[in-house]
């Protein structure tokens, strides 16, 4: 059984430019959630999505969007990067609310 | 608001001692606790799911134990080995985002 697949694995991207990750969650599985880790700041939550509608979406700007797709699998944009949103974002992957978080090895992405 | 908190922040025991990590948690109305491992640089490894109707669970070496009472869990390895360093991490988890400790970083000493 495949796991949660996420990609790419590392970015560099330029400060002002825009970037878009994916998530591919395991088969069956109808939520999708995003989180920041970061040294300074531990794990962040950025949105969760449950059959293509956002259920939850934590603090912070408007420049972080997400969406999800009819087969479950979801992409997170940021926009206008900032040096600051260097970090490593991680989804996870879960059947329904409550039940065991699946997580992917993450995306490293890095603004310069 | 769910707040969850992990002390230590960094434990190093030589390798064959018994450990036990900590996590409290703000809300006793919590849903399930999860216990994650998670190596530099990778992704969260899932090792134990407790439900709010279970008091513990076990896989392996590991026992991990939930008293909603006291706002506490507990992680016990038995017998650490020098593999068992990593960042571990517990998570609260239902109906809402999974809301995590900062994670106690385990260093196991061959």
């Amino acid at each position: 059984k495949a796991g949660v697949t996420q990609t790419p694995r590392y970015l560099i991207k330029t400060r002002g430019q825009q970037v878009t990750l994916s998530c591919s969650p395991i088969s069956g599985h109808r939520s999708v959630s995003w989180y920041q880790q970061t040294p300074g700041q531990g794990l962040q939550f950025l949105f969760e999505y449950f059959s293509e509608t956002q259920r939850n979406k934590g603090n912070f700007p408007g420049r972080f969007s997400g969406r999800q797709f009819s087969n479950s699998r979801s992409e997170m944009n940021v926009s206008t990067l900032e040096l600051g949103d260097s970090a490593l974002y991680l989804c996870a992957s879960r059947r329904e609310a409550g039940t065991e978080a699946f997580f992917g090895q993450g995306t490293r992405l890095t603004v310069v | 608001k769910q707040e969850v908190t992990q002390i230590p922040a960094a434990l190093s025991v030589p390798e064959g001692e018994n450990l036990v990590l900590n996590c409290s948690f703000t809300d006793s109305a919590i849903y399930n606790l999860q216990w994650f491992r998670q190596d530099p640089g990778k992704g969260l490894t899932s090792l134990l799911l407790i439900q709010s109707s279970q008091r513990e669970q076990t896989s392996g070496r590991l026992n991990a134990s939930l008293d909603k009472s006291s706002g506490r869990s507990t992680l016990y390895i038995a017998a650490s080995q020098p593999g068992d360093s990593a960042t571990y991490l517990c998570a609260s988890t239902g109906n809402t985002p999974l809301v995590f400790g900062k994670g106690t970083r385990l260093s196991v000493i061959a």
